[in-house]
């Protein structure tokens, strides 16, 4: 399995500011995204972060808005930047890591915002 | 739009009862995985189930894949309190290189 940690956990920011969130998993893994969650629905895949190339963004997604790097196998980062209230979501981090042939994906516990 | 749709949207059972929730989605899959995720918090994986298989238990959880009707099931047998959560069916497409995308959701309660 494969351990993911987000910082911050929480965040409440002011409209028209950026946030960059962090995700940091334990070991090396092959493709790492990002999803956001609104409140009281299911996940949306905003990217898929290549490691030493842009981001796969998709449908509805830009990287003005949403910027994404991935220096490594086991670091990503998301900014959202100039922040609205309908950026209020929960953000989450995953990474897939082939074992035994299957692409398991595991979840970081994601980071609240809010944004005023 | 969302590749998957589960049905019930919500749940409400007796603590010691059993839990089914569907998952159907549209295009042909590598897998599904089902997903737990407590009160906003974030996902735990609980199963991942190939496209050339057809059933797979994990203790109290069973679930079923159906391709031909594009269509997965969830099974929680003797559910407790602590099983009160939203549960999420995810599919990765073939090609998709690992993408999922996430179904609809269930949210279920179990009642002490």
């Amino acid at each position: 399995s494969a351990v993911i940690s987000q910082k911050p956990s929480r965040d409440i920011c002011q409209r028209g500011t950026s946030l960059t969130i962090q995700c940091q998993v334990d070991s090396q893994v092959t493709m790492m995204f990002w999803y956001r969650q609104q409140p009281g629905q299911s996940l949306t895949l905003i990217a898929t972060a290549n490691q030493g190339s842009e981001a796969t963004y998709e449908s509805g997604f830009v990287i003005d808005k949403f910027p994404i790097s991935r220096p490594n196998l086991t670091f990503s980062t998301l900014t959202v930047s100039n922040m609205s209230p309908e950026d209020s979501s929960i953000y989450l981090c995953s990474a897939g890591k082939r074992a035994g042939g299957t692409d398991t994906q595991y979840f970081g516990p994601g980071t609240r915002l809010t944004v005023l | 739009s969302q590749q998957g749709e589960e049905d019930p949207q919500a749940l409400s059972i007796q603590e010691g009862e059993n839990a089914t929730m569907n998952c159907s989605y549209k295009t042909s899959i590598n897998n599904l995985q089902w997903y737990r995720q407590n009160s906003g918090r974030g996902l735990v994986h609980l199963i991942l189930i190939r496209s050339n298989e057809r059933e797979k238990h994990s203790g109290r959880l069973r679930v079923t894949l159906d391709t031909s009707k594009k269509s997965s099931s969830l099974l929680i047998t003797a559910s407790r309190a602590a099983d009160t959560a939203s549960y999420f069916c995810a599919t990765a497409v073939i090609g998709g290189y690992q993408k999922v995308t996430f179904g609809t959701g269930t949210k279920l309660q179990v009642i002490p």
